[in-house]
């Protein structure tokens, strides 16, 4: 029961470098989310997915970038990486979002990527 | 005005004691609504979804009330391991987290 898996679990970036945070979930989620999370603080959503194809910004986007080519995967881009983007990133997932049976279906999160850039 | 609001607490609590927390949200539309816990460092996980008429799982015991716009979930007899922050979800087209009400169960 893989769930949603990430990688890197640790990583450490230099000040301007750029990089992917990798996401893929086996569970055929159509939604997909990418939060960060600093230390103390709550989940803020940076982007989120309804579907392959179809991204949407959240609370605080700026300095990411994502896509979602399949169902499976939601990437997280950071490019010009900045101090202030060292965090412990979550990606998660869930099923359709409508009503009825399928509205009270939860999130599914993976174990998290924790970015330090220096 | 904050989609989900919660007590950050901290609660400190003695082993074996009931501990409740409360949790509101502004949106009249919500449509679901959950409890998660979270350990220290670690992702969030679901802890139970809260359903209309109130549920129960073992210990815990979560109600809704839709009419004053809260949530509630109750411990029981609490343990040394349910040390953690527990968050409050509620979705309405995306979901919404609190901040989180951290705990500490003492021995």
């Amino acid at each position: 029961n893989a769930g949603v898996t990430q990688t890197p679990k640790f990583h450490i970036l230099k000040i301007g470098q750029s990089m992917t945070l990798q996401c893929t979930q086996d569970m055929n989620h159509n939604y997909m989310y990418w939060y960060r999370q600093d230390p103390g603080m709550g989940l803020k959503l940076i982007y989120y997915s309804v579907g392959a194809g179809i991204t949407d910004k959240g609370e605080v986007p700026n300095g990411y970038n994502v896509s979602r080519s399949t169902t499976e995967d939601f990437p997280l881009r950071l490019e010009l990486a900045a101090p202030s983007q060292t965090s412990v990133y979550f990606c998660a997932s869930s099923s359709w979002s409508g009503t009825g049976t399928y509205s009270n279906q939860p999130q599914h999160f993976g174990d998290g990527t924790r970015l330090s850039i220096l | 005005r904050k989609e989900v609001e919660q007590d950050p607490g901290p609660f400190n609590v003695p082993e074996g004691a009931t501990v409740a927390f409360n949790c509101t949200y502004s949106n009249s539309a919500s449509q679901s609504f959950f409890w998660y816990r979270q350990d220290c460092r670690k992702e969030p996980k679901l802890l139970m979804s809260v359903y209309s008429s109130g549920n129960e799982d073992g210990r815990f015991t979560a109600q809704l009330n839709r009419a004053s716009q809260y949530i509630s979930l109750l411990i029981r007899d609490s343990k040394l391991r349910e040390s953690a922050t527990y968050l409050c979800v509620v979705k309405v087209n995306q979901f919404y987290f609190g901040t989180g009400t951290s705990l500490t169960v003492i021995p």
